[in-house]
């Protein structure tokens, strides 16, 4: 059974940090890029980040270019979302999803982790 | 970046009958060189992530019944819902992945009326 669970969120600061983790289990993580998306309290979907399987490509939403980062270890079938610079814009929920190998959309999501950025 | 649009923004349909949700993109999302449409339905239900429906603009993801079905081709594409449940109460979503950044509707909400 396919199971993505995110941690790491909580409440941040404006101008400061915080890690999100996914650990995938069920499915061969070296075969499925990996991506972000976040939805905002009582609003719509925005995809924020992804990552190629091989790891060797990123990409990024023009709103958090520059501030966030995303990876994975493939020793612990992990990825990562390293947002810096947090405004309060970011707060949301963030669910981590494996993308189809077939097509370049995302099949299965986590449960969400929820980011609040407020002073 | 492509512009979804989705209407109606909210619907309201007795048990039983049909549920017609309609997505808008602001470009084709038809790939010529392999005539695939970029397209794919999501439904969200309250404190849940969302759940792939269609991808390729009518490929049922596995398990999704069959009372639910998806068209459309270029800019123009509809959800139905042939027979409305109680359990399909929801958020529905189209999303483009044609181009990057990837985007989505912003969602119609079908209730039971």
């Amino acid at each position: 059974e396919v199971q993505l669970v995110e941690s790491g969120g909580g409440l941040a600061q404006p101008g400061g940090s915080l890690r999100l983790s996914c650990t995938a289990s069920g499915f061969t993580f070296t075969t499925h890029a990996m991506t972000w998306v976040r939805q905002a309290p009582g609003k719509g979907l925005q995809w924020v980040s992804a990552i190629s399987n091989t790891g060797s490509s990123t990409y990024y939403a023009d709103s958090v270019k520059g501030r966030f980062t995303i990876s994975r270890d493939y020793s612990k079938n992990t990825v990562y979302l390293q947002m810096n610079s947090l405004r309060a814009e970011d707060t949301a929920v963030y669910y981590c999803a494996r993308v189809l190998t077939t097509a370049n959309t995302p099949d299965y999501w986590g449960q969400g982790t929820l980011v609040t950025v407020s002073s | 970046d492509i512009v979804m649009t989705q209407s109606p923004d909210s619907l309201a349909v007795s048990l039983g009958e049909r549920a017609t949700i309609n997505c808008k993109s602001s470009q084709s999302v038809l790939y010529s060189s392999n005539n695939k449409n970029y397209l794919a339905w999501y439904q969200q239900k309250p404190g849940q992530p969302p759940k792939l429906l269609f991808y390729w603009a009518s490929t049922r993801e596995s398990g999704v019944p069959d009372r639910f079905s998806a068209s459309g081709s270029g800019t123009d594409f509809t959800l139905t819902i042939s027979s409305l449940q109680a359990e399909d109460v929801a958020v529905y979503y189209c999303q483009q992945y044609y181009n990057t950044p990837p985007t989505f509707g912003q969602g119609t909400k079908l209730e039971i009326k």
